[in-house]
């Protein structure tokens, strides 16, 4: 069955530190990847996709993301973390881009 | 701008009526969907339109109806049948070709709850 699993439930760090986030999926097919946020109350804001070609694929606000296949993971990173990054983050695959099987979310919560 | 409008923002429901959620699009997308989002349990499939008069069971269709009769409007309706109505609803959009390397778009949703 296709599914996505964001292992971590909720994550605190300092401002200033380095994130990830991880994401794993199980697809039948090559997948298109995309992380989400959400701000509370608010709707999805796309950060990145993955469709093909280069698997370190550069967002918006800072984050990266890299697809490795032999891990089936998509994990989101950020070098430095600022507190107006604390939001929800999904992790989607999709075919075609708006189909899309979501994660269960990951809560970031950014410390002072 | 383009986007995509959800109205309204805050709906309250009293148990066994029927209740219609608003989603309007001006992105020219030929597809739409409709999400549920609980705690803890992400976003889940509701229904999707590939094309006008054309829809789409998701996952969690059971209690849900919905119409395409314009390409810009994908309205949802919750029925007295939907068990546990109290959510989170958002509306999607896209392309449905997928080479087009493309995203869908979200509108700010409609949160609605049962009283």
């Amino acid at each position: 069955a296709q599914s996505v699993t964001q292992p971590d439930i909720h994550i605190t760090v300092s401002e200033g530190a380095s994130l990830e986030l991880r994401c794993n999926y199980s697809y039948g097919a090559t997948p298109y990847l995309f992380w989400y946020v959400q701000s509370p109350g608010q709707g999805l804001q796309l950060l990145l996709k993955y469709f093909s070609g280069d698997t370190l694929v550069q967002g918006i606000k800072g984050f990266e993301a890299e697809f490795k296949r032999s891990q089936s993971s998509f994990n989101l990173r950020k070098p430095s973390v600022h507190w107006s990054d604390a939001a929800e983050y999904f992790c989607a695959v999709g075919d075609p881009p708006g189909k899309l099987i979501f994660g269960q979310g990951t809560t970031l919560q950014v410390k002072p | 701008d383009g986007g995509i409008t959800q109205s309204p923002k805050y709906l309250f429901r009293k148990e066994g009526q029927n209740v219609t959620l608003s989603c309007e699009q001006n992105l020219n997308h030929d597809a739409m969907y409709w999400y549920r989002q609980d705690p803890g349990q992400g976003l889940r499939l509701i229904y999707y339109s590939q094309i006008v008069n054309d829809f789409q069971k998701g996952d969690i269709a059971e209690g849900y109806s919905v119409s395409r009769e314009k390409k810009e409007s994908f309205p949802l309706t919750v029925t007295s049948a939907q068990k546990n109505p109290t959510a989170f609803y958002l509306c999607a959009s896209s392309p449905w070709d997928d080479r087009l390397n493309t995203e869908a778009f979200f509108g700010q949703g409609t949160r609605l709850t049962v009283v």
